[in-house]
């Protein structure tokens, strides 16, 4: 296995509630990545993390926020979910110049009603 | 920000056909990747292409990385049923400060009728 996961796999949340989303990985990695799935959109970045606390925001960010404390981790919270952040959410992680394209997670799917 | 166009978005075929999709981008890639997703997973690589021109196969797969480094397609030859689910072209940033983000296409979803 690519040793990353995450969880939960499915939620259902309240309009206005925060949700935290886990990615762990076991690869060491350095670097990972927070897209999200929709229909019609393909895969796009939410934030990504270059290092321990090293973060930065992707194309779609607003309304997410992201925490890194240590190597394994990268948390994505949705700070007050809306309907429009029902989605699947993958993280993936790469070790960056040895290592092109992604391992990808199996996904969290998200309901926001 | 940088797009990538993908097509067909979705096609249909008869088992044994061949599949033809392609990528075309607004900027230069460094890197084109090809994903496959099936349902109720995250996507995995396929093919990884890294030099402008190159041509690479993977079983029945084959996939070019265009001459302009703005474009990309991917074959697929005689199709079979397990071959359904969702292809993704990626273009990953040049290295340098770019965290080797990928840029996705929409996907190009592929059902196989036996």
């Amino acid at each position: 296995d690519a040793g990353i996961t995450q969880s939960p796999r499915h939620k259902v949340t309240e309009t206005g509630t925060p949700v935290t989303l886990r990615c762990h990985q076991t690869e060491n990695h350095r670097y990972m990545y927070w897209y999200r799935q929709d229909p019609g959109h393909g895969l796009r970045l939410i934030h990504y993390s270059y290092g321990v606390k090293d973060t930065d925001k992707g194309e779609v960010s607003d309304g997410y926020s992201v925490s890194r404390s240590k190597t394994e981790d990268f948390l994505l919270t949705l700070e007050s979910a809306t309907s429009s952040q029902t989605s699947v959410y993958f993280c993936a992680i790469t070790s960056g110049p040895t290592n092109y394209g992604y391992t990808f997670g199996s996904g969290t799917r998200l309901t926001v009603v | 920000g940088q797009q990538l166009n993908q097509s067909p978005q979705s096609m249909f075929i008869q088992e044994g056909e061949d599949v033809s999709m392609n990528c075309t981008s607004s900027s230069i890639f460094n890197t084109w990747l090809w994903y496959k997703q099936d349902p109720g997973e995250g996507p995995v690589l396929l093919i990884a292409l890294y030099k402008a021109g190159e041509l690479t196969s993977n079983g029945r797969l084959t996939a070019q990385f265009g001459i302009t480094r703005k474009d990309s397609f991917l074959n697929i030859s005689a199709s079979i049923p397990s071959d359904v689910g969702i292809y993704f072209c990626a273009g990953q940033d040049p290295p340098g400060g770019s965290n080797y983000k990928l840029t996705f296409g929409k996907g190009t979803l592929l059902t196989v009728n036996p």
